[in-house]
């Protein structure tokens, strides 16, 4: 049983268009990390949430902490081939241990 | 300033042997953790080391050990290789808690 599943599994859209992907679990979090990781690369942070409703932006990507904190949603606007990659959240509950999630495959396609 | 870096960054070994492989953390962090990414899934924790001590462990055999030397550079031994060990091992170093990781383009180990 995956601790955390996110949603869709693989994605594949055109330039210009909107995307929304999901990270769900049953369990509580104290905060949440997105991580992006392009081939032959490790994961790169893009945003920590920690509190329960919380937004945060950065660019065209939008990051969304559900109210109970048991799941997150990164939204992308206009989405662009330099978007594509491996999408994934994970989680620290604080016993130092990051617990990464199914993660999505996104692909842009020019 | 150099984020972590891991080497080698390719390896092919033969089932049965051992591997080595070497993780340098970001400056100024202590904290170093490893992972196994297999093709298409997300990383799976592997062990973190703090103060050259094993701090905490994930659902892998003894096969895999590590070690935190005091410049808080580490190791990852991989004994009696099996094919299913192939996968990207990826080395990541924190000094804060709660708060992201930063890792290295890892390590791809092929086994044949």
């Amino acid at each position: 049983t995956q601790l955390l599943e996110q949603s869709p599994q693989f994605l594949s859209i055109q330039e210009g268009e909107n995307l929304t992907v999901y990270c769900n679990s049953s369990s509580v979090f104290s905060s949440l990390q997105w991580y992006r990781q392009e081939p032959g690369e490790g994961p790169v942070l893009l945003v920590t949430v920690v509190t329960g409703g919380e937004v945060k932006k950065l660019k065209r990507l939008t990051f969304q902490f559900g109210d109970a904190r048991k799941d997150s949603s990164l939204h992308i606007t206009a989405a662009q081939p330099g978007d594509t990659g491996l999408y994934l959240c994970a989680v620290n509950f604080g016993n130092e241990k990051l617990t990464f999630g199914t993660g999505t495959r996104l692909t842009i396609i020019p | 300033d150099a984020g972590v870096t891991q080497s080698p960054t390719h390896l092919i070994k033969t089932r049965g042997q051992q591997v080595t492989l070497r993780c340098s953390p970001k400056s100024g962090h202590d904290t170093v953790s490893w992972y196994q990414q297999a093709l298409g899934q997300g990383p799976q924790f592997i062990f973190q080391y703090y103060e050259e001590e094993e701090r905490q462990r994930g659902n892998f055999p003894d096969r895999f050990s590590g070690h935190q030397f005091p410049n808080y550079s580490s190791e990852l031994n991989v004994n009696a290789l099996l094919l299913g060990d192939s996968a990207l091992y990826l080395c990541a170093s924190s000094g804060e808690k709660n708060y992201g990781y930063t890792f290295g383009s890892g390590t791809r180990l092929t086994v044949v």
